[in-house]
C-alpha cells in the first residue's frame, strides 16, 4: 500500500521568512505522481503542482519551490519570503500507477501559520 | 467554467434519514471519487468511478454508496447516517482514470453533521 507523510503537523513562522513543508511518500510503484495542495481557510483545496516519477528537475514558481527527491523518497516544499495569504493547511498526495495505488493517496496535512 | 459543484455546502441532519449528496462536473472527465477530510488524517477516499458504470471501494467505504450513470454526476448516498460520519466531504474528478498524471480538480466541499 502507498502512503504519504507529512511529519509537521504545525509550523509557525513570521512574514518574510522562508518555510519549507516536508513531504516523505512511500510506494512499491515504478511510475507514480506527486502532487501538493493548499487548503486556504474558506476550505477550498487548491492544486499547486503536479510531478512525474521520472522528473526529478526542481521547480520554481514564484515564491514557490519544490524539491523532488528519489533517493529519500521526498518532495519538500518552501515557500521562500511568506506572507500571511501563506496561511493554510498544505497537503501532500502521491498516486500511483497500478492497481488501487492509482487511487490519490493523501498526507495528513501541514497547517501553516504565517504571523505578521 | 470548468468546475467541480457539489450541494449542499451545509447539511445538519439526524441519525438514520438517508441523504444524498450531489456532484457534477463540467469538464468531461472520465475519474470522479470522493473523500471525506477529518481532523489529523488528511483526506481519505471513500469510493471512485473509473468511467459511467463503473465504480470501487476506496480506503473508508463502510456507510456510503454511489453511483455513476452519467459521466458528470457522481453522487454521494448516506443510506443510515450515523454520528461517525460527520466529516468535511469532497468530490473530486480527473480527466483520466487511465493515466493518472493528470490533477484532480475538487468541489468546494459539504460539511455534514449528524446528531
Amino acid at each position: 500500500a502507498q502512503k504519504v507523510t507529512q511529519a509537521q503537523t504545525e509550523i509557525s513562522v513570521v512574514e518574510k521568512e522562508d518555510v519549507t513543508l516536508d513531504c516523505v511518500y512511500e510506494t512499491r510503484d515504478t511510475t507514480y505522481y506527486l502532487f501538493w495542495y493548499k487548503q486556504p481557510p474558506s476550505g477550498e483545496l487548491v492544486f499547486l503542482i503536479r510531478r512525474n516519477s521520472f522528473d526529478e528537475q526542481n521547480e520554481i514558481s514564484g515564491r514557490y519551490s519544490w524539491n523532488f527527491q528519489k533517493s529519500t523518497s521526498s518532495f519538500n516544499f518552501t515557500i521562500t519570503a511568506s506572507q500571511v495569504v501563506d496561511s493554510a493547511v498544505y497537503f501532500c498526495a502521491l498516486r500511483g500507477s497500478s492497481g488501487s495505488a492509482r487511487q490519490l493517496t493523501f498526507g495528513s496535512g501541514t497547517q501553516l501559520t504565517v504571523l505578521p | 467554467e470548468a468546475q467541480v459543484t457539489q450541494n449542499p455546502r451545509y447539511l445538519i441532519t439526524v441519525t438514520g434519514k438517508k441523504l444524498t449528496v450531489t456532484c457534477s462536473q463540467n469538464m468531461n472527465h472520465e475519474y470522479m471519487s470522493w473523500y471525506r477530510q477529518d481532523p489529523g488524517l488528511g483526506l481519505r477516499q471513500i469510493y471512485y468511478s473509473m468511467n459511467v458504470e463503473v465504480t470501487d471501494k476506496g480506503d473508508v467505504p463502510e456507510g456510503y454508496k454511489v453511483s455513476r450513470k452519467e459521466k458528470r454526476n457522481f453522487p454521494l448516498i448516506l443510506e443510515s447516517p450515523s454520528p461517525n460520519q460527520t466529516s468535511l466531504y469532497f468530490c473530486a474528478s480527473s480527466l483520466s482514470g487511465t493515466y493518472m498524471n493528470t490533477e484532480a480538480f475538487f468541489g468546494q466541499g459539504t460539511r455534514l453533521t449528524v446528531v
